[in-house]
């Protein structure tokens, strides 16, 4: 069926230090994929996505990578802020708007 | 700021009642989305309304039903609640002409006893 899935639940890095969250899908047919950050008691907040005809994008301080071949999925975050500690799931839709979220992967930055 | 409210923020129910959660979507966008977040678990797609019809749903009973207005706002209606049905409610607002401009709400905390 379709799935999307994380391989860390949780990465620790110290501040300064550049995070990478990784991701799988399943799906195929997806048209974008897109990274959520969901702080405590909030709901998820858009971060980047990347249309399925394209393997890189970059927006401020963030990068997402996209291989078709493997059906992988890569955040990229430089410099990572205290204030970047949050849980990041990575999402694609389908039909016209459904999203299918992965479990999430808790970031958490070192003073 | 997404745009997308949500009320109630936080509720308490008991097993058996029924419950209605609100929402209202970015101006502008035209698809509205419910989301269910059980604790440590990523968002589950409930349904989606476009044009306040019924536009997809996921693998949820008929107890879970909804409502889109003509103003883009819309409800999550949920009969006979159950224990398990104790989540963080989501909505989530997008414009179907962009498929990937999907913005959520800070959701609804549904709590059963």
């Amino acid at each position: 069926g379709e799935s999307v899935g994380l391989h860390l639940p949780t990465l620790s890095v110290q501040e300064g230090d550049n995070s990478i969250i990784n991701c799988a899908y399943s799906n195929s047919a997806s048209d974008y994929f897109i990274w959520y950050k969901q702080e405590s008691g909030k709901g998820p907040q858009f971060i980047i996505d990347i249309r399925s005809n394209m393997d890189k994008r970059q927006g401020q301080r963030v990068t997402v990578l996209l291989n078709k071949t493997v059906k992988h999925l890569s955040l990229q975050i430089a410099a990572t802020q205290p204030g970047d500690s949050a849980v990041y799931f990575c999402a694609e839709t389908v039909q016209g708007g459904k999203l299918i979220f992965g479990q999430g992967t808790e970031l958490s930055v070192k003073p | 700021e997404t745009g997308v409210t949500q009320s109630p923020t936080h509720l308490i129910k008991t097993r058996g009642q029924q419950v209605t959660l609100r929402c209202s979507s970015q101006s502008g966008h035209n698809t509205v989305s419910w989301y269910q977040q059980a604790l440590g678990q990523g968002p589950q797609f409930i349904f989606q309304y476009y044009r306040e019809e019924e536009n997809g749903r996921g693998n949820f009973p008929p107890r879970f039903s909804g409502l889109q207005f003509p103003n883009y706002s819309s409800e999550l209606n949920v009969n006979a609640l159950e224990l398990d049905d104790s989540a963080l409610y989501l909505c989530a607002s997008g414009d179907r002409g962009h498929g990937n401009t999907i913005y959520f709400g800070e959701g609804s905390w549904l709590t059963v006893v």
